[in-house]
């Protein structure tokens, strides 16, 4: 059962525009949601993360957003670079304190110069 | 920044032959460390979590006989597929936390596991 989802297996942006990710959960006790960036060959690294008491963090060209309601998060990169082109995994965190992270199936971004 | 290695990246065996990943962080001490495994097209799934010095935590489904984790120290944690079958190719990822935080967890850069 997939927790945490992300609809769009892939995203082309022009240089310059903004790229919007979007991903969705289904369980109602995660209370922190992070954003994770995966080059070819590498493992995620860490992007922004948003706590459940907030709707907005912001962090430089990146924003996530964070609507509880609806239980949907985006990431918003603007402007987006060529250099941003990868898979972004969201993730989100259960209540109870653990590590333990669950993961989306990612997004491929491609920036197009 | 925190490093944390995985050795081998890509390993190929035979059915039924036992490989060892390693999970290594370099310049940090790992309180806690997590394996994954990443399917084709799929997100990361975690099949254990490992505190140095203690048996790890296996997720439902991961057998724990199948999957031995050893975590013998702060910066080392190895995972051994033992007698390993073709549907146990895959993505496997390791992560080490340096603190309880969730978002401090830094990931290696996978190992590419091929079982012929």
């Amino acid at each position: 059962d997939q927790q945490v989802k992300q609809n769009s297996p892939s995203l082309s942006v022009q240089e310059g525009r903004i790229s919007i990710l979007n991903c969705d959960y289904t369980n109602s006790m995660f209370d922190y949601f992070l954003w994770y960036k995966k080059y070819p060959a590498e493992g995620p690294t860490f992007l922004i993360s948003i706590s459940s008491i907030k709707d907005k963090n912001e962090d430089g060209r990146f924003t996530v957003f964070l609507n509880k309601s609806a239980k949907h998060l985006s990431l918003h990169i603007v402007p987006s670079q060529p250099g941003d082109s990868a898979v972004y995994f969201c993730a989100a965190r259960i209540r109870t304190g653990a590590n333990n992270l669950f993961f989306g199936t990612g997004t491929r971004l491609t920036v197009i110069p | 920044g925190a490093v944390v290695s995985q050795h081998p990246s890509w390993v190929i065996c035979k059915s039924g032959t036992s490989v060892k990943i390693e999970c290594r962080s370099l310049d940090f001490q790992a309180t806690t460390m997590f394996w994954y495994r990443q399917f084709p097209k799929q997100s990361l799934m975690l099949m254990a979590t490992s505190n140095e010095g203690s048996k790890a935590t296996y997720e439902q489904g991961v057998e724990k006989d199948k999957f031995l984790i050893n975590h013998a120290s702060l910066t080392l944690s190895t995972l051994t597929v033992t007698s390993a079958h073709p549907e146990d190719s895959s993505f496997y990822i390791c992560s080490a936390a340096p603190t309880p935080l969730v978002h401090t967890q830094y990931f290696g850069p996978g190992t590419r596991l091929t079982v012929l």
